[in-house]
C-alpha cells in the first residue's frame, strides 16, 4: 500500500471555479502535512502547511483529518495561474530525520 | 539568501563518465537531501544528511555516491549510470532534521545518460 495516495486527475476546471482536492495516508504516526505545488518541469514549491484546526491562505483552504488519515486542499475562485500539479507530502520522522512522502499528484487546468 | 541553489542545471554524460551534481544553500539548514524525479512521477527519497551526517540511504545503487563536506554543501558523484538513471535530481533542504519544517527544494540537474 502506498504511504500517500490522491487523485491523479486530471481538473480541468474553468476560470472561477472552486476546486476540491483530497489525499489519504496510510501511517498514523506521520507528523507533518504539506501541500506542494509543481509546475510542468520545475521544482516543487510549498504551497502550505496542513493542521488540525484547518488553515487558510487567500483563496486556498488546506484541512486534516487525523482520525480519518485525510488531507483536503480546496482552491476558489480558480485563476489561470493556477494551472500546475499538486502533490499531498506527508512527513515522518525516521532514524534521526524527517522524510517526505509524495502523493503522485494532482493534475490541475485551469481554463479560460 | 532562501534559496537552494543546484548546479548544474542540465547534464548530459556516457555511462563510462564520472560528474557530479552540486547542492549549496547558506540558510542555516541543518538537515540535506537528494531526490529522484522520473517524469510525470512524484519525488523519490535517495539520501538525507542530517547534520554532515548520512542518516538515511533509500538503497540506493552504490554509481551514486552522496558527500557533505560541511552544512552548506551537499554532492552527489555519479560514475557508471545507466540510461534508466535519467531523471530530474533535486535537492532539498530544511532547518532542522526532526523538526516539522516545510522544504525547500532547489530547481534540480535534468540530467541525461547516453
Amino acid at each position: 500500500r502506498k504511504e500517500v495516495e490522491q487523485d491523479p486527475g486530471p481538473f480541468n476546471v474553468p476560470e472561477g471555479a472552486t476546486v476540491a482536492f483530497n489525499c489519504t495516508y496510510s501511517n498514523s504516526a506521520s507528523q507533518s502535512f504539506f501541500w506542494y505545488r509543481q509546475d510542468c518541469r520545475k521544482e516543487p514549491k510549498l504551497l502550505m502547511s496542513v493542521y488540525s484546526s484547518g488553515n487558510e491562505d487567500g483563496r486556498f483552504t488546506a484541512q486534516l483529518n487525523r482520525a480519518s488519515q485525510y488531507i483536503s486542499l480546496l482552491i476558489r475562485d480558480s485563476k489561470l495561474s493556477d494551472s500546475a500539479t499538486y502533490l499531498c507530502v506527508v512527513s515522518q520522522d525516521q532514524t534521526g530525520a524527517n522524510n517526505l512522502f509524495f502523493g503522485t499528484g494532482t493534475r490541475l487546468t485551469v481554463i479560460p | 539568501d532562501t534559496e537552494v541553489t543546484q548546479t548544474p542545471k542540465h547534464l548530459v554524460m556516457g555511462m563510462t563518465n564520472k560528474k557530479s551534481l552540486k547542492c549549496e544553500q547558506h540558510m542555516g539548514h541543518r538537515a540535506m537531501y537528494w531526490y529522484k524525479q522520473k517524469a510525470k512521477k512524484p519525488p523519490e527519497l535517495m539520501f538525507v544528511y542530517s547534520y554532515e551526517k548520512l542518516s538515511i540511504n533509500e538503497s540506493v545503487p552504490s554509481r551514486f555516491s552522496p558527500e557533505c563536506p560541511n552544512s552548506s554543501l551537499l554532492n552527489l558523484h555519479l560514475h557508471a549510470l545507466q540510461p534508466e538513471d535519467s531523471a530530474l535530481y533535486l535537492c532539498a533542504s530544511t532547518l532542522q532534521p526532526v523538526a516539522n519544517y516545510g522544504y525547500t527544494f532547489g530547481s534540480g540537474t535534468r540530467l541525461t545518460v547516453v
